[in-house]
């Protein structure tokens, strides 16, 4: 059973710094890892989705990395702003699983000027 | 282009009623797919919806169901309203060519709360 663990549950950064979020998973065998941003009391946005053929996905100041062999994966954040404030959530899913994703429950990130 | 569009957006129930929430997915898209997110925690998959038959479902009771319709919309109806079902329902939609396709859009969601 697939599960997803995102570490930290909460960060707060003052504006500028280079952050990584963190997620781990527990079943090798995915398909898909992507991660989503979430703003409070809203829907999720795909920031980057990662297949498992691929290590890496990169979008503007975004980097993503995939490492199966060992189960993680981690965002990258460069020059945080404070429009990055929001809750950063991943999932994986399985191969052969039709896309059904198995979520963390996210990190909260507060970027402060 | 639109995307997943999700009705209505916020409603308040009481206990023992039940809800209908609907979706609309993204242009080109021909699998829903359902997910429930409690406060604080991520969302959890409850069912997914393709060539209007349940494909798969989560760990959610019999009270939880749903429809696909001949246009690739979705409804998703929860009878028996129990205090603990209030949450954002999300819908995602996807385009499925085979078991290990289609990159997941999702909604804004509908809040539900259970009084």
């Amino acid at each position: 059973k697939q599960e997803v663990t995102q570490i930290p549950a909460a960060l707060s950064v003052p504006e500028g710094e280079n952050l990584v979020l963190n997620c781990s998973f527990t079943d090798s065998a995915i398909y898909n890892l992507q991660w989503f941003r979430q703003d409070p009391g809203k829907g999720l946005t795909s920031l980057l989705l990662i297949q498992s053929s691929q290590r890496e996905q990169t979008s503007g100041r975004l980097n993503a990395s995939l490492d199966k062999s060992s189960g993680r994966s981690t965002l990258y954040i460069a020059a945080s702003q404070p429009g990055d404030s929001a809750t950063y959530l991943c999932a994986a899913s399985r191969s052969g699983g039709y896309n059904k994703l198995i979520f963390g429950a996210g990190t909260r990130l507060a970027v402060h000027p | 282009d639109a995307g997943v569009t999700q009705s209505p957006t916020h409603l308040i129930k009481t206990r023992g009623q039940q809800v209908t929430l609907r979706c609309s997915p993204k242009s080109g898209h021909d699998t829903v797919s359902w997910y429930q997110q409690a406060l604080g925690q991520g969302p959890q998959f409850i069912f997914q919806y393709y060539e209007e038959e349940e494909r798969q479902r989560g760990n959610f009771p019999d009270r939880f169901s749903g429809h696909q319709f001949p246009n690739y919309s979705s409804e998703l109806n929860v009878n028996a309203l129990l205090l603990g079902d209030s949450a954002l329902y999300l819908c995602a939609s996807s385009f499925s060519s085979g078991p290990n396709t289609g990159e997941l859009f999702f909604g804004e969601g509908s809040r539900l709360t259970v009084l």
